[in-house]
């Protein structure tokens, strides 16, 4: 079975510094797909970033990184510059054959930015 | 954009209630979610759908149901709502396929509380 682990509830950066948020997986599938969604305080949630099980290369979208470490079953998001925007939850979520092409989700961590 | 819509930001019900919650996408997906979003679970899958008049069980189904008549519409039933159910629901569609990432775009939730 899949399994997406966030262990860290609540984090807190200062402004213009980087974080990293944590985000561990399990499956036994081959061929998966990793994604981090972010969700504002308005409800949404919103899509940050991608990353495939095969990809060479870490994903980047702007100020988001993937720092995706197979061997080791991690896919941590990396917020360079934080901004008081970023203040949000953030998502780490998985999908692959395992799991049906469900996708699943974990806890989640709330971040918060300090001015 | 991909556009996803739902038909209330917050609605409160009574237990026992029928209680309809519609969701609408703009953007031809194939692929349709419902989830609920209960602080320290992160999101739960109950019902999705693949195809029109098509639908599957998610994790936690029981006490729902679901409709999926036209390809951009798929609403959420609750048969007769109960205290349990208050929740956040969060639509979602995806444009589906097995080699895509098949990324998921939400609506901004509808949060109901069952009296």
């Amino acid at each position: 079975a899949q399994k997406i682990t966030q262990t860290q509830p609540g984090m807190f950066v200062q402004e213009k510094e980087a974080v990293t948020l944590d985000c561990t997986y399990d499956t036994s599938d081959p061929s998966y797909g990793l994604f981090w969604y972010k969700q504002p305080s308005s409800g949404e949630m919103i899509f940050l970033i991608y990353q495939g099980s095969y990809d060479q290369q870490n994903a980047t979208e702007g100020r988001y990184s993937l720092n995706f470490q197979k061997a080791r079953k991690s896919a941590n998001l990396v917020i360079s510059a934080s901004q008081l925007g970023d203040s949000a939850m953030y998502f780490c979520a998985m999908r692959g054959i395992d799991g049906g092409f469900k996708t699943i989700f974990g806890a989640g961590t709330r971040l918060f930015v300090k001015a | 954009d991909v556009k996803v819509t739902q038909s209330s930001r917050y609605l409160v019900k009574r237990t026992g209630e029928k209680v309809f919650l519609e969701c609408v996408q703009d953007m031809d997906h194939e692929n349709m979610f419902w989830y609920r979003q209960d602080p320290g679970l992160g999101l739960r899958l109950i019902y999705f759908s693949y195809d029109v008049k098509m639908k599957e069980k998610g994790d936690i189904p029981e006490g729902y149901s679901v409709s999926r008549e036209k390809k951009e519409r798929f609403s959420l039933i609750l048969e007769s709502a109960s205290t349990n159910q208050t929740s956040m629901y969060l639509c979602a569609s995806s444009l589906g396929g097995v080699a895509v990432p098949d990324t998921q775009y939400f609506g901004p939730g509808t949060r109901l509380t069952v009296l």
